[in-house]
């Protein structure tokens, strides 16, 4: 049974690059969470997605966007990187109905 | 708003000791709380969960963790470290049980166990 999968593992961007990040939910799943995880701290919510609509939102701004595909695979778009973009992204996935996240091991990305 | 406080740090038991780990939540209505473990360069694995009921709750790996309303917390506890469970820990509230994606972590506790 295939857990969550992301791609990238590892990036590296240039200030003011445009960069897309992939997520594969855990089977049976049909919901994607994607969180920010900056360096020493705990995750922090982004959105999240569900029947290829973005559902609730966290403090980001415009420059992270998303979309969800058919098969509930996911992409995270960030544009106009900052060196404060550089983290760990997490992508987690679960069912509508109330079950627990599963994570998947994160696309770390570095601005320079 | 809500958030999730967790004290220390980091924090260093030795092999077969107790380990008791520390989160308070600020919140309004009742919380759902959850406690995740992350390993260097993995993601986060749910260790355990309260939604409503028994206040003491049981998770995987040995932990176990106790609901306390009146002291908003939710503790993270073990009888007997073993040198495995060097990992991050983070405490985590959700506000919607039928929704659990969007969830408020704390910064997150680094064991040590030494041998």
């Amino acid at each position: 049974d295939a857990g969550v999968t992301q791609s990238p593992t590892h990036l590296i961007k240039t200030r003011g690059q445009q960069v897309t990040l992939r997520c594969s939910p855990k089977s049976g799943h049909d919901t994607v969470s994607w969180y920010q995880q900056a360096l020493g701290q705990g995750p922090q919510f982004i959105f999240q997605y569900y029947e290829e609509e973005e559902r609730q939102r966290g403090n980001f701004p415009d420059r992270f966007s998303g979309h969800q595909f058919p098969n509930y695979s996911s992409e995270l778009n960030v544009n106009a990187l900052l060196l404060g973009d550089s983290a760990l992204y997490l992508c987690a996935s679960s069912l509508r109905n109330n079950s627990p996240l599963h994570f998947g091991n994160g696309t770390r990305l570095t601005v320079t | 708003a809500q958030s999730v406080t967790q004290p220390d740090i980091h924090i260093t038991v030795s092999e077969g000791a107790s380990l008791e780990l520390r989160c308070n939540y600020s919140y309004g209505a009742t919380p759902y709380l959850f406690w995740y473990v992350q390993s260097p360069g993995q993601g986060l694995q749910l260790l355990l969960k309260y939604f409503s009921g028994d206040t003491l709750v049981q998770g995987i790996k040995g932990f176990e963790a106790e609901f306390k309303r009146s002291q908003s917390s939710f503790n993270l506890r073990k009888p007997s470290v073993h040198w495995s469970d060097a990992a991050e820990y983070f405490c985590a509230v959700g506000a919607d049980p039928s929704n659990t994606g969007k969830l408020i972590f704390g910064q997150g506790t680094t064991l040590q166990v030494k041998p």
